[in-house]
């Protein structure tokens, strides 16, 4: 499979604790972006990352959430002290740097339900 | 701003007619992308077309078809000879080339048999 793909799938996790989330995108893909989505609603943008350079990060991004790119392959998205208000749904997109396209694709999505 | 507006929280349609999903934005920007992704109960977010605001024509792929109206900043999505797997959120998306994409609230769409 050459999608993109995010581990794990679901996370229960109890108010405090801290989660850590993973994305591989599709290979070759510079670019590489975090979204949440709540019930009912569209995603909305985290952050971004070219590379292993972090360049956008959304005011929706506390000082609890982190994000890395090391390598500039995969990339994590770490949740400190969790709050039930976190619970969401957590997706990852990559695109390629190229002018062919301007298209993301999407990864499945970690949901994360805090209790 | 960029901002996402889609007026129609759901809408259902029959199988095999003709639906149109509602789209509008705010942008002062001249050039940029509209999108119309699909979200199936598994969330998998699926692009369903893609417009470029510098083209005139319409885009199509296979039973979708957009409305395009620039001026009006209007895109709509038309889905003919509606599938049962047609049914889920579609979300119309805006993009100034490789930021981020910013999303609508969505429409559930359901599929009458």
């Amino acid at each position: 499979d050459t999608g993109v793909s995010q581990d794990p799938r679901h996370k229960i996790t109890k108010r405090g604790q801290n989660v850590t989330f993973r994305c591989d995108p599709i290979s070759e893909h510079n670019r590489l972006y975090w979204y949440r989505q709540t019930l009912g609603q569209g995603p909305e943008f985290l952050t971004y990352f070219q590379n292993e350079a972090q360049l956008e990060k959304s005011r929706l991004l506390s000082d609890r959430f982190s994000a890395e790119r090391p390598k500039g392959s995969f990339s994590t998205l770490e949740i400190q002290r969790t709050e039930q208000g976190d619970s969401a749904m957590y997706l990852c997109a990559s695109s390629p740097t190229g002018l062919l396209t301007n298209e993301q694709f999407f990864g499945p999505g970690t949901r994360l339900t805090v209790l | 701003a960029q901002t996402v507006t889609q007026s129609q929280p759901e809408m259902s349609v029959q199988e095999a007619e003709t639906v149109t999903l509602s789209c509008t934005y705010d942008t002062s920007e001249s050039d940029y992308y509209l999108f119309w992704y699909k979200q199936p109960p598994s969330r998998q977010m699926i692009l369903v077309i893609r417009q470029e605001a510098y083209k005139q024509q319409n885009a199509t792929e296979n039973r979708f078809s957009v409305n395009f109206q620039k001026a009006a900043k209007s895109f709509s999505l038309k889905i003919s000879d509606s599938q049962l797997g047609d049914a889920a959120m579609y979300f119309c998306a805006y993009k100034v080339s490789y930021d981020k994409v910013i999303f609508g609230p969505g429409t559930s769409l359901s599929v009458i048999p």
